[in-house]
């Protein structure tokens, strides 16, 4: 299947800093990459779409200053956390859609694990 | 939208044919199921999509039924390393509004 590389896998960070996770589309294009947060034994959660060009589409109760996502070219999308707080802390793993072959798949990256101090 | 309903658990011993069964009362005409397995701090991995009747592929099989309300996701002859959660995805092809299920833990023991 398609493979999709995210960065980094592990970061800490200081409360009030920025990190910047990177989500890649390694052998085919993705117009949209989608980025979710997962808490422990719980479901993925959408945060938000992200479109090629364009604009981001953030899900009810997402603050879009606080998530900044950048996806400026088909294979690469950008999830920002701007000042960073515990309560931000969580596992994030973004995906991409693949609609080669008539039929749309999602496929995820291995996901960011976020500690904030 | 489609309401997702798997099992919380499940359990199963090496060698033996697991199957899962997701309800989606509400399925739409464009929605395809889709079948993802997550080891703990990994992303999803796909594992098999359909839209009716039988899919099979090396790892797994799904059943649709034509009603499509409900879908199985059948795992022959596991072993330890398939112990993950499940989730049952259903997604409108057009607008691709996804619909997770809260996702099925399977434990496989020796």
């Amino acid at each position: 299947g398609a493979v999709v590389s995210q960065h980094p896998s592990w970061v800490i960070c200081k409360s009030g800093t920025s990190v910047k996770i990177e989500c890649r589309s390694l052998d085919f294009q993705a117009t949209t990459m989608f980025w979710y947060r997962q808490f422990p034994k719980q479901s993925l959660m959408l945060m938000a779409t992200s479109n090629e060009g364009s604009k981001a589409t953030y899900e009810q109760g997402v603050e879009k200053d606080k998530f900044l996502i950048n996806h400026a070219s088909l294979t690469l999308s950008t999830l920002t956390v701007t000042s960073a707080h515990p309560e931000d802390s969580s596992f994030y793993i973004c995906s991409a859609r693949d609609t080669a072959g008539g039929n749309e798949k999602l496929f995820f990256g291995s996901g960011t694990q976020l500690s904030v101090l | 939208l489609a309401k997702i309903t798997q099992p919380i658990s499940m359990d199963s011993y090496e060698g033996q044919e697991v199957n899962i069964t997701c309800s989606h009362n509400n399925i739409a005409t464009n929605d395809y199921i889709t079948w993802y397995q997550q080891f703990p701090s990994q992303g999803p991995r796909f594992i098999i999509q359909g839209y009716k009747t039988k899919v099979t592929n090396e790892v797994a099989s799904l059943f649709i039924p034509a009603d499509r309300k409900s879908s199985t996701l059948s795992l022959p002859r596991v072993s330890l390393s398939d112990t993950a959660v499940y989730y049952c995805l259903v997604g409108d092809g057009g607008n691709y509004q996804l619909i997770w299920g809260a996702g099925t833990k399977l434990i496989i023991k020796p």
